[in-house]
This record gives C-alpha cells, structure tokens and sequence, in this order.
C-alpha cells in the first residue's frame, strides 16, 4: 500500500458544484501539504498544516480550504469549483526534521 | 527563497552519468539545496539534499561549489527510467527544521536516450 494516498484519482465535476479531495498516510508524520500542478509548470502549494491544530495558507490559497481531521487526514475543499481550477493536485507529508517530503499519485481534477 | 535557474531540458545517453546543473546565485547561508523528479504526471519524489558539503545517496550525487552559488545532481549511470522531470529547489527549512512548503519551479526535463 502507498504511504500517502488521495482520494479520488480522477475527478470531473461542474461549475459551481463542491468537491472534497481526501488524502491519508501511513508515514506517522505530522506535516502535510497540498499542491497543485498545471501542465507544464511546476507544484505551487496550496496549503499546509505542522499538526491537527495547526493550518496554514500556502501560495495560492483562495478559492480552497482544508481540514487536518487527524494526524493522518489532510482533505483539500474547494467550495464552488471553477475551470482554472482545473489541475493535478498533490497532497504530500513530512516528518519534524523533514529532509524530504513524501507526494501522493495526485488526483486529476477537471472543472467543466 | 532564493530563485534557481535550470536549463529547460537535457539528453544524455543510456549507461551515461546524466549530470544536471542548478545555478542559485541568490543563496543565503542557511538555505538547503534539494533536488526532487517527477516521472510524468506521479508524485514527486526526494532525490537528495545538501547544505554545503558534497552527498551522495544511493540514487545520486550532489556537488555545491565552494561558494554555493551553483549544484550539479549526478545520476552515474542513468538508465530509461531515469527520464522525468527534476527540480532544483533552494529553501531555509520552516521552523522546526523540516523541508517545508517546498517551492517547485519548472525544472529541467532530463531525457535519457537508449
């Protein structure tokens, strides 16, 4: 089983509609990240979070919001999907000392 | 964070050391150089990192000059599956020392040829 899983891998939603993408680990660690991928560019992060209590805006944070519902759970939200929202998403994890990040499959994601 | 610079892409051949530079001339003294790939549309993954002195794991080595303004990732003998992006990536860790909210720009797109 993969140490860092997201939930759907592929996704097409509309206009308008919300839509949850999940993520889990099996790692232990207290960060995690989301990022997302546009083609031909490279991750920009979304949001992060060092524990449960702790949650923090990445680059690019409007349009989207999180949840940390455990060390293990780190679910990206975006509320009324729009098309430029329209990419890969990656949902990562690292340990305190954190010399490198771990990255789920991504999750493709279409907005119509 | 300080900004890299990497070519857009590279060929090299099967067997070869595929040698990928980074120049990061902006650098401070407390920044890491990571380097991360991506095999087509997957999730990253960590190659190595390094602060000042030379490292080498068991997938790559990694050379910062003696003024730190520039790297070069060193895959020995690359193989096909070695073909993907790979990102050069300078970061002053977050608090609690952990290599946070990495920054990923392009990268260079490393072919490797059979």
């Amino acid at each position: 089983d993969a140490d860092v899983t997201q939930t759907p891998r592929n996704r097409i939603t509309k206009t308008g509609k919300r839509i949850m993408l999940e993520c889990s680990q099996t790692k232990g660690h207290d960060r995690m990240y989301w990022y997302r991928q546009d083609p031909g560019l490279g991750l920009r992060l979304i949001y992060y979070s060092f524990d449960v209590k702790d949650i923090n805006k990445g680059e690019i944070s409007d349009g989207y919001s999180v949840s940390r519902q455990a060390q293990a759970k780190f679910s990206l939200s975006l509320e009324s999907a729009i098309p430029n929202q329209t990419a890969l998403y990656f949902c990562a994890t690292s340990d305190h000392i954190g010399k490198e990040a771990f990255f789920g499959q991504g999750t493709r994601l279409t907005v119509v | 964070d300080a900004k890299t610079t990497q070519p857009t892409s590279m060929d090299c051949a099967e067997g070869r050391a595929a040698n990928l530079p980074c120049n990061h001339s902006t650098i401070s003294g407390n920044e890491y150089v990571y380097w991360y790939r991506q095999i087509h549309s997957q999730g990253p993954q960590y190659i190595i990192h390094g602060l000042k002195n030379n490292e080498t794991n068991e997938m790559a080595s990694l050379i910062i000059t003696e003024d730190r303004k520039s790297s070069t990732l060193i895959l020995p003998h690359a193989t096909l599956r070695d073909t993907a992006v790979y990102y050069c990536i300078v970061r002053v860790p977050l608090a609690g020392g952990g290599a946070d909210g990495l920054t990923f720009g392009k990268g260079t797109h490393l072919i490797i040829q059979p």
